[in-house]
């Protein structure tokens, strides 16, 4: 069965302090590791497809990273408008499931000014 | 472009009763999934559809069932509705399987 396990849970910063948001993940064929931001209230708005090792993608102050067992999103300088639930989710090339999506449980930036 | 669009926004309903979700896909875009997701929970995959027919299924029972529509908008019915059905439900649609899903902004079914 395929996992996807974030950390941490929660996670506060000042701003400009940049840190790392960690996911972890056991499935049986990647066929993409996927990073959204969800604002409350709000649906999960796509960031970043990873689809192999080594592979990385930038948007303004983030950077996704891809290894073989894990993802980094790296946030520089965050500002207090970065604040946000940061969900990773994996696609698998299981033949019943379609092109679902696993999800971690996220992460919960809060970014001070 | 308008994005994904979801009604109603919220929904208050209670034990036994039944309830439909409405889901406008992004324009294009001809395969939509359906998730719920639980207060402090990352999104649960219940089902997606790929021109009207249902193309893969999440651990969810028999009672969650869902139509796609020849213009690609879709509709979620929960049956026999329970206190655990309360929950944000999400519908996201994609241009094809291979593509990043999108998501619309979800209906809170509270369930009393």
């Amino acid at each position: 069965e395929d996992q996807v396990t974030q950390s941490p849970e929660a996670l506060r910063l000042q701003e400009g302090e940049s840190s790392s948001l960690n996911c972890s993940y056991t499935v049986s064929g990647l066929r993409g590791l996927f990073w959204y931001r969800q604002d409350p209230g709000k649906g999960p708005e796509f960031l970043f497809t990873l689809y192999s090792a080594g592979e990385e993608k930038e948007k303004e102050r983030l950077k996704a990273t891809l290894t073989k067992k894990e993802s980094f999103l790296h946030i520089t300088a965050p500002k207090p408008e970065d604040s946000a639930t940061y969900l990773c989710a994996v696609r698998t090339s299981e033949e019943t499931s379609g092109s679902r999506l696993t999800f971690g449980e996220g992460t919960q930036l809060t970014v001070n000014p | 472009e308008t994005g994904v669009t979801q009604s109603p926004t919220h929904l208050i309903k209670t034990r036994g009763q039944q309830v439909t979700l409405r889901c406008s896909s992004q324009s294009g875009h001809n395969t939509v999934s359906w998730y719920q997701q639980a207060l402090g929970q990352g999104p649960q995959f219940i089902f997606q559809y790929y021109r009207e027919e249902e193309n893969g299924r999440g651990n969810f029972p028999p009672r969650f069932s869902g139509l796609q529509f020849p213009n690609y908008s879709s509709e979620l019915n929960v049956n026999a509705l329970e206190l655990d059905d309360s929950a944000l439900y999400l519908c996201a649609s994609s241009l094809d399987a291979n593509q990043p899903q999108h998501f619309g902004d979800g209906t809170r079914l509270s369930i009393l």
